[in-house]
């Protein structure tokens, strides 16, 4: 089974408007934290925002948020206002055992985003 | 500007060819990766050091050869690769344990010919 599973590979959204990006992962380990890049074109993975399985809170960064739903087993990143530099390749990650120094990052496919005017 | 440095950011080599990538991180991590992306697949992990020792080779062809000299500095050598690697190799870094985010750098843009 896989491990981080995105399952749109492409979304449009108008500039201002906010959008929701999809992810759900499957792990058996109780510690684990989940995360969030944006890839633009030119290839740099840039880190957004991270949850931690234990966080009793969503985590937030500015316009970004992670919608997660523990016993659903999903951490959707949700972007408000979208802006025409939001438009980039989006990746959700798992890192597990962390108590353990779990140090393997699982990545999902992506979700292509484009803001259009 | 990112704390993980890349070099060079584009490379183009002949299968019978010798080259290396280098990677740089600022921020006094002391464990780093390398990642290959191709197109149309997810990021796989090839190789984690952490404290400057290997604890970690995804079954990656010998072709490959990582090389980790101190905690701040990751090379990833490269000899008679196939037209097949050619990809996105992303080096990335972080603190060993515990809760810290994976930070990567730009990427290195590698095409076999």
């Amino acid at each position: 089974a896989q491990k981080i599973t995105q399952t749109q590979p492409g979304m449009f959204v108008q500039e201002k408007e906010a959008v929701t990006l999809d992810c759900t992962y499957d792990t058996s380990d109780p510690s684990y934290g989940l995360f969030w890049y944006k890839q633009p074109s030119s290839g740099e993975m840039i880190f957004l925002i991270y949850q931690g399985s234990y966080d009793q809170q969503n985590a937030t960064e500015g316009r970004y948020s992670l919608n997660f739903q523990k016993a659903r087993k999903s951490a959707n990143l949700v972007i408000s206002a979208s802006q025409l530099g939001d438009s980039a390749m989006y990746f959700c990650a798992m890192r597990e055992g962390l108590t353990g120094g779990g140090n393997k990052l699982t990545f999902g496919t992506g979700t292509q985003l484009k803001v259009e005017l | 500007e990112t704390g993980v440095t890349q070099t060079p950011r584009h490379l183009v080599m002949g299968m019978t060819n010798k080259k290396s990538l280098k990677c740089e991180q600022h921020l006094g991590h002391n464990a780093m990766y390398w990642y290959k992306q191709s197109a149309k697949k997810p990021l796989e992990l090839m190789f984690v050091y952490s404290l400057e020792e290997r604890v970690e080779n995804n079954s990656v062809p010998s072709r490959f050869s990582p090389e980790c000299p101190n905690s701040s500095h990751l090379f990833l050598h490269l000899h008679t690769l196939q037209p097949e690697d050619s990809a996105l190799y992303l080096c990335a870094s972080s603190q060993v344990k515990g809760w810290h985010t994976i930070y990567f750098g730009e990427g290195s843009w590698l095409t076999v010919v």
